[in-house]
């Protein structure tokens, strides 16, 4: 079985500037999360989807991010402009059933803003 | 605000060592899960605890979720190099399948 995809692993940006990250989550799980793990921290949750609405945006920058997940399957995470301090390690995540919550987490994208 | 503190936040041992990671909440969680995160890769589910003072194994790494469900440990006998990674606890207080992650705890282990 095919794990959660992201991509780009990898992108450096200059402040200003916007950036898109897509995951493909694992086929068959409805639910899709998008977390930000700052280094030496956990992952904070950005935006859960339960196949394309969104179940939870609480911490989500709406000013600057969005996401959308159009057909219940892919996913975008956009900033826009990025600022200084959204350098950080963004986590796609996929699972099944929501209870109990076992996510499976892709590679994630390491994004540095200059 | 809920919140799940981890310690220790660094752990350095030599192979062969045993360790204890903790993960504490004031708040009550329906379920626990324990990850383990390597450089460069997303998190790893180890574990998933659901009944207070369950106790689970998984080869030389123990589980064990408190008896009022607010806090958990996970203790590895024997630690080994492969063992080297960042462990995460996270708790799903609400029952909506939303998680609360700790800060992590760096464990290396040092041949």
């Amino acid at each position: 079985e095919a794990g959660v995809a992201q991509s780009p692993r990898y992108k450096i940006i200059e402040k200003r500037q916007s950036v898109a990250f897509w995951c493909n989550p694992i086929s068959g799980h409805a639910t899709l999360y998008w977390y930000q793990q700052i280094l030496g921290q956990g992952p904070k949750l950005l935006i859960q989807f339960q196949n394309n609405g969104v179940v939870d945006d609480s911490q989500l920058p709406k000013d600057r991010f969005s996401a959308e997940r159009l057909k219940g399957v892919d996913s975008t995470l956009k900033i826009q402009p990025a600022k200084l301090e959204d350098s950080a390690v963004y986590l796609c995540a996929s699972s099944f059933r929501r209870l109990p919550n076992e996510q499976f987490f892709g590679p994630g994208t390491r994004l540095t803003v200059l | 605000t809920q919140l799940l503190e981890q310690s220790p936040q660094f752990l350095s041992i030599q192979e062969g060592e045993n360790l204890t990671v903790y993960c504490n909440s004031s708040s009550v969680f329906s379920s626990l899960q324990w990850y383990r995160q390597e450089p460069g890769e997303g998190p790893v589910l180890l574990v998933t605890v659901v009944t207070g003072g369950e106790v689970k194994k998984l080869k030389r790494l123990t589980f064990q979720f408190g008896d009022a469900r607010k806090d958990s440990s996970l203790h590895i006998t024997a630690a080994q190099p492969g063992d080297t990674g960042l462990y995460l606890c996270a708790g799903d207080s609400s029952n909506t399948g939303k998680l609360i992650f700790g800060q992590g705890t760096t464990l290396q282990v040092k041949p």
